[in-house]
């Protein structure tokens, strides 16, 4: 159980194009989604915490209007990298978590590489 | 200081041996405590939940958490080849709020 996917798995772009990102909870109900990225050979750097309905909450220093995080159902959540630009190169990763059930911790897609040329 | 503090190392051991893996913090209001696997370009996995004070084990791995210390360990016993990857730890004061992470350790199992 807790199974999360990510779509698409690996992604190249050209320089001032948006990419999309989806994350679901395939078999529970995520109440709340959270973006990560994370550079080679580093940890984890939390973008921004999302609950359904509701607008994403970003950390500082992400900027909202270039990573759009949409929350609009309890399964699926997505990250719309706007005019991506070669620095945006990265690995994004979701979480999900539930309420109950064993579900009430971070469960994680299997990350998105971003490459943009 | 961090609030998390984690050696990155890499810990380097042979197929067989007791490896342990911890993580110091300095914010005594944590009280659940994850231990997470993460492989080379993969997401993380959950490996270990606990919550508050004591033991938990499943399998080859144990967790131990030690809150008057601020000290949690992962154990794993005759580690293979296949447990090579990078363990994270990450802790939070309350189940709804957000993970803290440690920066993660490289371990290496050697044939």
């Amino acid at each position: 159980g807790a199974v999360v996917s990510q779509h698409p798995s690996w992604v190249i772009c050209k320089s001032g194009t948006s990419v999309k990102i989806e994350c679901r909870s395939l078999d529970f109900q995520a109440t709340t989604m959270f973006w990560y990225r994370q550079f080679p050979k580093q940890s984890l750097m939390l973008m921004a915490t999302s609950n359904e309905g509701s607008k994403a909450t970003y950390e500082q220093g992400v900027e909202k209007d270039k990573f759009l995080i949409n929350h609009a159902s309890l399964t699926l959540s997505t990250l719309t990298v706007t005019s991506a630009h070669p620095e945006d190169s990265s690995f994004y990763i979701c979480s999900a978590r539930g309420q109950g059930g064993g579900t009430d911790t971070q469960y994680f897609g299997p990350g998105t590489r971003l490459t943009v040329l | 200081q961090k609030e998390v503090e984690q050696d990155p190392g890499p810990l380097s051991v042979p197929e067989g041996a007791i490896v342990s893996l911890n993580c110091t913090y300095s914010n005594s209001a944590f009280q659940y405590f994850m231990w997470y696997r993460q492989y080379s370009r993969k997401g993380p996995e959950l490996l270990m939940y606990t919550y508050s004070s004591g033991n938990k084990e499943d399998g080859r791995f144990t967790a131990q958490v030690d809150k008057s210390s601020k000290y949690i360990s992962l154990f794993i016993r005759d580690s293979q080849p296949s447990d090579s990857a990078t363990y994270l730890c990450a802790m939070s004061a309350n189940s709804n709020y957000q993970l803290i992470w440690g920066a993660g350790t490289k371990l290496i199992i050697k044939p």
